[in-house]
């Protein structure tokens, strides 16, 4: 079966950096998709991981552990435009994504 | 920049009537997708489209659910006979050959009453 999960919602102070985490549990893995989605609008593409390690895009980083279904999100400095959802998605070749529910991260000032 | 257009951006139907749902495709991409947001929900998988054929389907993606390439741009999903739980957002996404990266449309919302 699939399970992902992600913390439902986060806060954080506007400057600052967030880690968002998500483990998953699939029957077949070929990697883990990152999304943003602010309300009411489509997920936009923000990092694939397939090999261990982080992975550094700008402002926003991703790091996956493949022996321990793990990864992270981490978003440095801070914006208010950061508001948003943020989705965890594995790849994993039956199904091309499944999306956990979402961690929805608050900025504020 | 490219991008995936669909259509209309807000769709309101009765209980038992069949809807399209419309999705115009990056140009030069080769994978199609439909997926469904609930309210509130997770984004949830329906069907990818390659080759003009379906490649794979979700257990969401049953016989009251279709979908269709009619010409070089268009990728159509159609719902046959609406249920009230079919109320959601549903986006199309397209995909290069070789290549993960997903980009999502901005989304149909289908409201059944």
């Amino acid at each position: 079966g699939q399970n992902i999960d992600q913390p439902t919602e986060m806060t954080a102070t506007e400057g600052a950096i967030v880690q968002i985490n998500c483990t998953y549990q699939t029957s077949g893995f070929n990697g883990l998709f990152w999304y943003q989605q602010h309300a009411g609008e489509a997920p936009t593409f923000l990092s694939y991981n397939v090999l261990d390690g982080l992975e550094e895009k700008g402002r926003f980083s991703s790091f996956l552990s493949r022996s321990k279904g793990y990864s992270y999100l981490l978003l440095k400095e801070l914006q208010m435009k950061d508001s948003a959802s943020y989705l965890c998605a594995s790849d994993s070749g039956n199904t091309p994504l499944v999306f956990g529910k979402g961690t929805r991260l608050s900025v504020i000032a | 920049e490219p991008e995936v257009t669909q259509t209309p951006s807000h769709q309101v139907t009765q209980m038992g009537q069949e809807v399209i749902l419309r999705c115009v495709p990056i140009s030069n991409h080769l994978y199609f997708y439909w997926y469904r947001q609930i309210l509130g929900q997770k984004v949830e998988f329906l069907v990818s489209f390659y080759n003009n054929e379906i490649s794979e389907k979700s257990e969401i993606f049953d016989d009251q659910f279709s979908v269709e390439r009619p010409d070089g741009s268009n990728f159509t999903l159609k719902i046959r006979s609406t249920k009230l739980e079919d109320s959601a957002m549903y986006f199309c996404a397209s995909s290069a050959l070789n290549s993960y990266e997903q980009y999502f449309g901005p989304g149909t919302r289908l409201t059944v009453t």
